[in-house]
């Protein structure tokens, strides 16, 4: 069965810290990959995602992800946190066929300011 | 643009009663609208796949009689939780995939939180 699994569950940084989450997955096909993010009381916004190509995927808001088919990884990073960056992601798989979504486990961030 | 929103935000009710839960893609067409569950602290767990004009498909361990879903137009969708209990409080998010958004990306709702007396 697919799996999605997220190592990290809670992060503290401090401003300007770098960040990296990450996120590796379990499926033989091909898939789609996603991260979202969701703002205390907001709803799950998409940060970024990878379909095909370049494997380095740059989102909103500073964020990339990169995508390691050998290592069934696609973890998120962004070089320099601020405090807004605060919130819960997740990384979320889909299969082409069914349009699912696997989710992970989700990571809090909290950035320090 | 992409914009899904649900309604009510939250709802309160007593054990044995019926809650509808509304989801709407309020600038696209949704093509398939999915309903997930989230647990305090957990990641979200995919309920049923709803596609306009069909029934919807539900996941293994997910009761379809409890939990009703019906996608009667290409930007609604709804969730009614049957004779509700206490376990079934949570927090009950929807998402759509439209026709011309992102076929392979899904748009959330804000998310409603149900609680059970």
């Amino acid at each position: 069965a697919q799996s999605v699994s997220q190592h990290n569950h809670h992060v503290i940084l401090s401003e300007a810290a770098s960040l990296e989450l990450g996120c590796n997955y379990s499926y033989g096909g091909t898939v789609n990959l996603f991260w979202y993010v969701q703002y205390p009381g907001q709803h799950l916004q998409l940060l970024l995602k990878y379909f095909s190509g370049d494997p380095l995927v740059k989102g909103i808001k500073g964020f990339e992800a990169e995508f390691i088919k050998s290592k069934f990884s696609f973890n998120l990073r962004k070089p320099s946190v601020q405090w807004s960056d605060t919130a819960e992601y997740f990384c979320a798989v889909n299969d082409p066929g069914t349009y699912k979504y696997i989710f992970g486990t989700g990571t809090r961030l909290k950035v320090l300011a | 643009g992409a914009v899904v929103s649900q309604h009510p935000s939250w709802v309160i009710c007593k054990s044995g009663t019926s809650v509808k839960i509304e989801c709407r893609s309020l600038d696209f067409q949704a093509t398939t609208m999915f309903w997930y569950r989230q647990f305090p602290k957990q990641s979200l767990m995919l309920m049923a796949t709803s596609n306009e004009g069909s029934k919807a498909t539900y996941e293994q361990g997910v009761e379809k009689d409890k939990f009703l879903i019906n996608h009667a137009s290409l930007t609604l969708s709804t969730l009614t939780v049957t004779s509700a209990h206490p376990e079934d409080s949570s927090f009950y998010i929807c998402s759509a995939r439209g026709t011309y958004t992102s076929t392979d990306t899904q748009y959330f709702g804000p998310g409603t939180r149900l609680t059970v007396l």
